[in-house]
């Protein structure tokens, strides 16, 4: 079965500084991997996803990801944190069933401090 | 470009009453969603159509929920009766579909519902 893991529930980070999300993966065959960011009282906001290509995906608002097979992981990255970034953020994966439905993490709150 | 439209953005019921939300996707999108999302978790998908077609309905509780997507635009999810635990956002969702070949959806703002 297809399953994504966010091992941090909450990453602080200063506002200037870069910023990693981690994020890592089970499925079966080629991995189609996405990452979407939620504010408060909103929907969920796409930022990136990797289908194949480049190891390096970049996105929305500055953001970049970086998929690695080996370790079956997809960290979310971007070099300068803006205050405007703090958000939950999840990270999901395209399941390999009828349908291609997306299984989601159970997202990571990220606090970006002045 | 219209968004994934929703509504109502929040409800209050008691336990055991009914209730339906209402979500219009962006224009042209052939797949819709609804996800459930508890607090604290991801979202969950109760339901995805194709047009107006049933593609995955696996972990829909059939015995109290129900959706249908008719002309294969808008679509009502209902719950009927409502049980304290269905307190949750109700997230609507489109994409191209699975021949587009690009695999993003898109989202709406939410219904917010909370049961008592």
């Amino acid at each position: 079965a297809q399953s994504v893991a966010q091992p941090e529930d909450q990453v602080n980070v200063a506002e200037g500084n870069p910023l990693t999300v981690k994020c890592t993966y089970s499925v079966s065959g080629n991995p189609y991997l996405f990452w979407y960011v939620q504010y408060p009282n909103r929907g969920l906001q796409f930022l990136l996803k990797y289908i194949t290509g480049d190891n390096l995906v970049k996105g929305s608002y500055g953001f970049e990801a970086e998929f690695n097979k080996s370790q079956t992981s997809f960290h979310l990255k971007k070099p300068s944190a803006l205050v405007s970034d703090s958000a939950l953020y999840f990270c999901a994966v395209r399941a390999v069933t009828k349908g291609n439905k997306l299984v989601f993490g159970a997202g990571t709150i990220l606090r970006v401090k002045s | 470009e219209a968004g994934v439209a929703q509504s109502p953005r929040y409800k209050i019921i008691e336990k055991r009453q009914s209730v339906a939300f209402w979500c219009n996707p962006i224009s042209g999108h052939a797949t819709l969603y609804w996800y459930q999302q508890i607090l604290g978790q991801g979202p969950k998908l109760l339901i995805q159509f194709q047009n107006n077609g049933v593609v995955d309905d696996s972990q829909l509780p059939k015995d109290r929920f129900s959706a249908e997507r008719l002309k294969g635009v808008d679509s009502t999810l209902k719950i009927q009766p409502a049980k304290l635990e269905d307190s949750a956002v109700y997230l609507c969702a489109s994409s191209l579909g699975p021949y587009a070949g690009t695999y993003e959806q898109y989202f709406g703002p939410g219904t917010r519902l909370t049961v008592t």
